[in-house]
């Protein structure tokens, strides 16, 4: 069956520091795959999304991923951390070819130390 | 970024008590979907629609009910509240158009059920 793992369900960064959130699916075919935030309180909002073609995507936010498909990982980069990313990252496969049906991850809770 | 209403944000209510929890979107979007979300958990698919008088379960079993009369309202109802009913609930609205192929998500209702 396919899955999605977060191995990391919290995370702490100090404001400045690199962050790479991990994640791993299980998937037979060509997966489509997404990174969502959910701020405490809210719904999600979509940081990005890899369909295919260059393997390294950029979203919003300076948020990027990078696609290895030897590795079943689609991680989360971002180079330096504001505090106002402090929030809950969940990782997502698309399983029908799409966003039509998706598969969750559990979330890693970010939380970003002054 | 897409414009999906729930309401109400935040419902505190007695067992036994039938509720109707709404979501609404302005898009246009044929593709509608419930998901369920406890806390430190992942998202579960619970219900979805293709389109108009159309509904499906979805992997998580639900007690709850849809209905999808017009294309931008996507109501879910549950005859009689229970305690473990608590739970996040979150609408999402799907545009199908290839590389923008996308779930876009609403704020959410935390539903209490004492």
């Amino acid at each position: 069956a396919q899955s999605v793992t977060q191995p990391d369900i919290h995370i702490t960064v100090s404001e400045g520091a690199s962050l790479e959130l991990r994640c791993n699916y299980s998937y037979g075919a060509t997966p489509y795959l997404f990174w969502y935030v959910q701020s405490p309180g809210q719904g999600l909002q979509l940081l990005l999304k890899y369909f295919s073609g260059d393997t390294l995507v950029q979203g919003i936010k300076g948020f990027e991923a990078e696609f290895k498909r030897s590795q079943s990982s689609f991680n989360l980069r971002k180079p330096s951390v504001h505090w106002s990313d402090a929030a809950e990252y969940f990782c997502a496969v698309g399983i029908q070819g799409g966003s039509e049906k998706l598969v969750f991850g559990k979330g890693t809770k970010l939380t970003v130390n002054p | 970024e897409a414009d999906i209403y729930q309401t109400p944000r935040y419902l505190v209510i007695g067992t036994g008590k039938k509720i109707t929890l709404e979501c609404s979107q302005t898009m246009g979007h044929d593709k509608m979907y419930w998901y369920q979300q406890d806390p430190g958990m992942e998202l579960h698919l619970i219900h979805y629609s293709y389109g108009v008088n159309s509904t499906e379960k979805g992997d998580l079993s639900s007690e709850s009910t849809v209905s999808r009369i017009r294309t931008e309202h996507f109501p879910l109802t549950l005859e009689s509240a229970r305690p473990s009913h608590t739970s996040q609930y979150l609408c999402a609205s799907n545009e199908l158009a290839g590389r923008t192929d996308t779930q876009y998500f609403g704020p959410g209702t935390r539903l209490t059920v004492l």
